[in-house]
């Protein structure tokens, strides 16, 4: 399976705080992608970052991506209270739709 | 670009019902997925769309759901005779292949009683 498992489960942060969150996979993969989930809403897609590239900013989000650990991670810098929800990453491999994980729970506390 | 649009946004069904999830992606994107999600849980790919055909699907898509793009903008999941452990999210999307995220809609809450 190359489905992606995110690190930790949940996240509790202060205002202002950084937060990461980990996602390892198992198979390669043409990309990875990170997405949010308000609490009971739909899944906003966040940032896709390519097999072949390591890094990648939008705004206050930072991911990195390693093939050779098969890992990836997302740093939000600057926290903000409404930063607070679920966050997943998901893979795509070669002909495959999206695989989640199972998510991290962030909440930033004011 | 246009959001994708699903209705209804809470559904109740006796088990055993028929339930028809709608999702309008209005758009030319090429592909078109559901997933879903039970509470608490991860989200499940269920099946992917392309070029008005099944190109793949998931274990979970068994002879019991299927999809039709009846016309050139509504996407629909069908479920022809719900389970308790149907009960859960419907996520539709868009996506326009393999190197573009995908744009998914509000949801479906599905209960069956």
């Amino acid at each position: 399976s190359q489905q992606g498992e995110e690190d930790p489960q949940a996240l509790s942060i202060q205002e202002g705080e950084n937060a990461t969150m980990n996602c390892s996979y198992k198979t390669s993969i043409n990309n990875l992608q990170w997405y949010r989930q308000n609490s009971g809403r739909g899944l906003v897609h966040l940032i896709l970052i390519r097999s072949n590239e390591r890094e990648k900013h939008s705004g206050r989000l930072r991911v990195t991506l390693d093939t050779s650990k098969k890992s990836s991670s997302l740093l939000i810098t600057a926290s903000r209270a409404a930063d607070t929800a679920s966050y997943f990453c998901a893979t795509v491999a070669r002909n495959t739709p999206l695989v989640f994980g199972k998510g991290t729970r962030l909440s930033v506390i004011a | 670009e246009p959001e994708v649009t699903q209705t209804p946004s809470h559904q109740v069904t006796q088990m055993g019902q028929e339930v028809i999830l709608r999702c309008v992606p209005i758009s030319n994107h090429l592909y078109f997925y559901w997933y879903r999600q039970i509470l608490g849980q991860k989200v499940e790919f269920l099946v992917s769309f392309y070029n008005n055909e099944i190109s793949e699907k998931s274990e979970i898509f068994d002879d019991q759901f299927s999809v039709e793009r009846p016309d050139g903008s509504n996407f629909t999941l069908k479920i022809r005779s719900t389970k308790l452990e149907d009960s859960a999210m419907y996520f539709c999307a868009r996506g326009q292949g393999a190197f573009d995220g995908y744009t998914f809609g509000s949801g479906t809450r599905l209960t069956v009683v």
